[in-house]
């Protein structure tokens, strides 16, 4: 089965840093863009940005542009999702998500749980 | 960047009557004839599911009740026949280019 699985909940204080995962299994884990969204609290979905394994390539939305990291270890088909710096205002679920062609920026058709990251001092 | 507007923020419907959902792009999402568009079905404390892809294609086992329409810039999705399981929010996404974007939403309930 295609799925991808993410890590644990998260708690952290405003200026800390984190890290999360998802890493992919049942398929070719490279050849397929991985993505990033946000939902805020009763919130709607957020496109944060997504990442091309393969080559590292990445894209971001300009609202997320330099407070987030999106990287990629192909050698153990695992995306990560990074802030240097936290904010209260980062409190949410994150999902990661593939793209549904391989090589192409398609609909995502295989999500992860999500990650709860909570920030509160 | 494209922005998408989806209508009505929520609706109640009937058990068995038809719920549409409206989704306007503010640029075209049409290249080589084919239309940048899903939707997604968001259960509550669920992930999204993907239902339609290129605005009218069903994915594999999601019921033909879910139509998806449109060619821009207005997009429509219509569930026939409510169900007490359709009960979610609905989104749509553009996938046209990057920075890919989402609808704001629309809540699904039963009157």
């Amino acid at each position: 089965d295609v799925q991808l699985v993410q890590s644990g909940a998260e708690v952290r204080k405003p200026g800390e840093s984190l890290k999360i995962s998802c890493t992919g299994s049942g398929y070719a884990f490279s050849n397929f863009w991985i993505g990033w969204v946000r939902q805020l609290p009763g919130r709607g979905l957020d496109w944060m940005g997504i990442i091309f394994p393969a080559n590292g390539q990445t894209s971001y939305s300009p609202a997320f542009q330099g407070h987030i990291s999106i990287s990629a270890d192909k050698s153990i088909s695992t995306a990560y999702l990074q802030w240097a710096s936290l904010r209260a205002s980062d409190t949410a679920i994150y999902y990661c998500a593939r793209s549904d062609r391989p090589r192409e920026l398609y609909v995502m058709d295989v999500w992860g749980l999500g990650t709860s990251v909570t920030v509160s001092s | 960047d494209i922005i998408l507007t989806q209508s009505p923020e929520s609706l109640a419907v009937s058990l068995g009557e038809r719920a549409t959902v409206t989704c306007k792009s503010n640029q075209s999402l049409l290249h080589k004839n084919k239309k940048y568009l899903g939707w997604y079905q968001q259960r509550r404390g669920q992930p999204p599911k993907l239902l339609i892809s290129w605005a009218s294609t069903r994915e594999s086992g999601v019921p033909d009740r879910f139509t998806g329409s449109g060619s821009g810039p207005d997009f429509n999705l219509t569930i026939s026949n409510l169900q007490v399981e359709d009960v979610a929010v609905y989104y749509c996404q553009h996938y046209y280019s990057p920075p890919l974007s989402f609808g704001g939403g629309t809540k699904v309930e039963i009157k």
